[in-house]
């Protein structure tokens, strides 16, 4: 079993639509969790931290789920720049080791 | 404030002939990584450094690839001699390391076809 999974995608979602992904981990010892996002033949950018809590930033919403070791992320009002690969990544150590999920593919159609 | 720099872009090269890549983090930075971005996957870990001693590098296949990280700053990737499932993106990155919030930043990457 990988480290971290995501469901497989590709997402197509028209404007204005609500979408959400779901990534699960195996290490119940890691520590802390993000979501990047990659654009086409780009690199890698974080997108949000994710907290225990859940943390919100405009229309993006992040959940931690430890005890399941699930995490999510939900994109509301969906715009076409939103387009990309979703990628999360769990950090086993603060500041080291970066696992990084295979990324699910997000296509925003008009 | 300069990211992280990598070259070149882009590399053609046959298999069995042997190619290096160089990346220059940002400043300060103590953590370096680089990772293998095949087509259609993740980015995978083959490499980190903290300042110029290796963390871990237990992904790496050390039979064809090595990497080193002299004076802790810049740090060289090196493939030899290269198959064809090597073609990939190579992705360097940096971090604060413990001291920092745990984002890394990444180089554009270095594109790599070997035929």
């Amino acid at each position: 079993r990988k480290e971290v999974e995501q469901d497989p995608g590709p997402f197509n979602v028209p404007e204005g639509a609500t979408v959400a992904f779901n990534c699960t981990y195996s290490n119940s010892a890691s520590q802390s969790f993000f979501w990047y996002r990659q654009d086409c033949r780009k690199e890698p950018k974080l997108l949000m931290s994710v907290y225990s809590s859940g943390n919100e930033d405009g229309r993006f919403t992040a959940q931690l789920n430890r005890a399941s070791q699930y995490i999510s992320l939900l994109i509301r009002d969906s715009k076409l720049s939103d387009s990309a690969t979703y990628l999360c990544v769990v950090n086993r150590n603060y500041g080291q080791n970066f696992v990084f999920g295979p990324g699910t593919r997000l296509s925003v159609l008009p | 404030e300069a990211g992280v720099a990598q070259s070149p872009r882009y590399k053609i090269i046959e298999k069995r002939q042997s190619v290096a890549f160089w990346c220059n983090p940002i400043s300060g930075h103590a953590t370096l990584y680089w990772y293998q971005q095949i087509l259609g996957q993740g980015p995978k870990l083959l490499i980190q450094f903290q300042n110029n001693g290796v963390v871990d590098d237990s992904q790496l296949p050390k039979d064809r690839f090595s990497a080193e990280r002299l004076k802790g700053v810049d740090s060289t990737l090196k493939i030899q001699p290269a198959k064809l499932e090597d073609s990939a993106v190579y992705l360097c990155a940096s971090s604060l390391g413990t001291r920092g919030t745990g984002e890394l930043f990444f180089g554009e990457g270095s594109r790599l076809t070997v035929l």
